[in-house]
This record gives C-alpha cells, structure tokens and sequence, in this order.
C-alpha cells in the first residue's frame, strides 16, 4: 500500500534553468497539494489540485510557478528560471475526497540552486 | 490574517514522562485541525485529527484537546519515548478541506 511518491528526492538546478517535481498521490486519492518548506520553519501551502483542476493556487508565486495534475499521470510542480531563492523542500499531499480528510505528505523533494 | 502558532519552540523531556505541545491559532471559522510528526528529511506524518464539534480525541498514546474558546490546540504524548523525538507541527483548514495553515512546530527532544 504505497503512499505519497514523490521525486526526484534532491534535485540540483543552476539559476535560470527549469526544475519539474513529481508527485503520485496514494491510491484512491484524487485531491493533491504542494507545500514549501524553508529551513527551520512550518510547511507553507501553494497549490491545491484535483484531476485536471486546479481548486486553489493561493500561495503559488505570480511567476515562474505552476502546477497541473492532469487526467493520467503524477501531479508536476514546475518552477521556470530558477533563483536561489527557490531552494527549499518541496512535499506534496494528497487526500481523498470529502470534507475534513487528513491529508497524507511524500518524503519531499529538496531542490538546491546553485 | 491567518496564523497558526506555537507557544515553545523546544521541549525535552525525560524518557517515560508525558509530554505537552501547545498551539495557539487565530481563525475561528476553522474546523478541522491536525498534528503532524516530521523527523529530520521526511515529509510529515498524521498523527491524529479533530473536528471544531470535539473538545478531545483520544489515539494510541496521544491525546488531542480543542478549546475554541480560547483557539487553543494542544497534543499529548503519554509515556513519551525515545521515537517520539521528532518536530511536531499543529495544522488548520478553515475551508473544510483545502489548504492547511501550519505552526511553525516544536521540536521535541527525549532524554534517555
């Protein structure tokens, strides 16, 4: 019964380039959320998706960020044009539809800028 | 605006003690709360929930306690052992279901 999948697990972007994360939700959950967490500090919220929809992208970035998760397939955070200012974990969750359901986090992604 | 936060940003306690972890949180259209367990390059992990028409929920050794009137949340961790070491964050959804507001945590520590 595998969980969260998420990868890579570190991924190294020099500044300008492009870094994708992937995210498979558990089985059977079709509600998908990215966090960043910075060093020493809570999980912040950035974007709430179901199957080609995305619910609520509150706390994406203006620029440079998006995220689908689309009919077959993971979820993708994508972050144009890196800065260094972007590293940071990166963990997504996933959910089962319904009210109130505990949301359920992958092992992260830790993205490094060089 | 939103908030979600914590009253000690570290606790260590003896091996066998009960352990305390507060949170305090602002928005009162919240209903649902949830703590997490993080240990150090994992992702968090559910420990236990509670919805705004509970005051307590009880789990395998923890114990959750709400009071709304005060917005005050906190976990309790009986016989706490050393596998209990980990940083603890409090969370909250005000739109039952959708984003969590999360504490800044509090890292517990467990003394042989």
């Amino acid at each position: 019964n595998a969980g969260v999948m998420q990868n890579p697990r570190h991924l190294v972007r020099r500044r300008g380039q492009e870094a994708r994360l992937r995210c498979s939700p558990m089985k059977g959950h079709s509600h998908v959320y990215w966090y960043r967490q910075l060093p020493e500090e809570g999980l912040k919220f950035m974007v709430y998706l179901q199957k080609e929809n995305i619910i609520d992208e509150s706390g994406m970035p203006k620029e440079r960020f998006s995220a689908e998760f689309p009919k077959e397939g993971p979820s993708i955070l994508r972050i144009q044009q890196v800065v260094r200012g972007d590293s940071a974990a990166y963990f997504c969750a996933s959910s089962p539809a319904g009210s109130n359901q505990p949301q359920h986090f992958g092992d992260g992604t830790r993205l490094s800028i060089l | 605006g939103e908030s979600v936060g914590l009253h000690l940003p570290t606790l260590s306690v003896q091996e066998g003690d009960n352990s305390i972890i507060n949170c305090a949180y602002s928005n009162s259209a919240s209903d649902y709360f949830i703590w997490y367990k993080q240990e150090s390059g994992k992702g968090p992990q559910f420990i236990i929930d509670i919805r705004s028409n509970m005051d307590k929920r009880q789990g395998q050794r923890v114990t959750v306690l709400l009071n709304k009137t005060v917005k005050h949340l906190s976990l309790q961790i009986a016989a706490t052992q050393p596998g209990d070491s980990a940083v603890y964050f409090c969370a909250e959804t005000p739109n039952q279901g959708g984003k969590l507001i999360f504490g800044q945590g509090t890292e517990l520590s467990v003394k042989p």
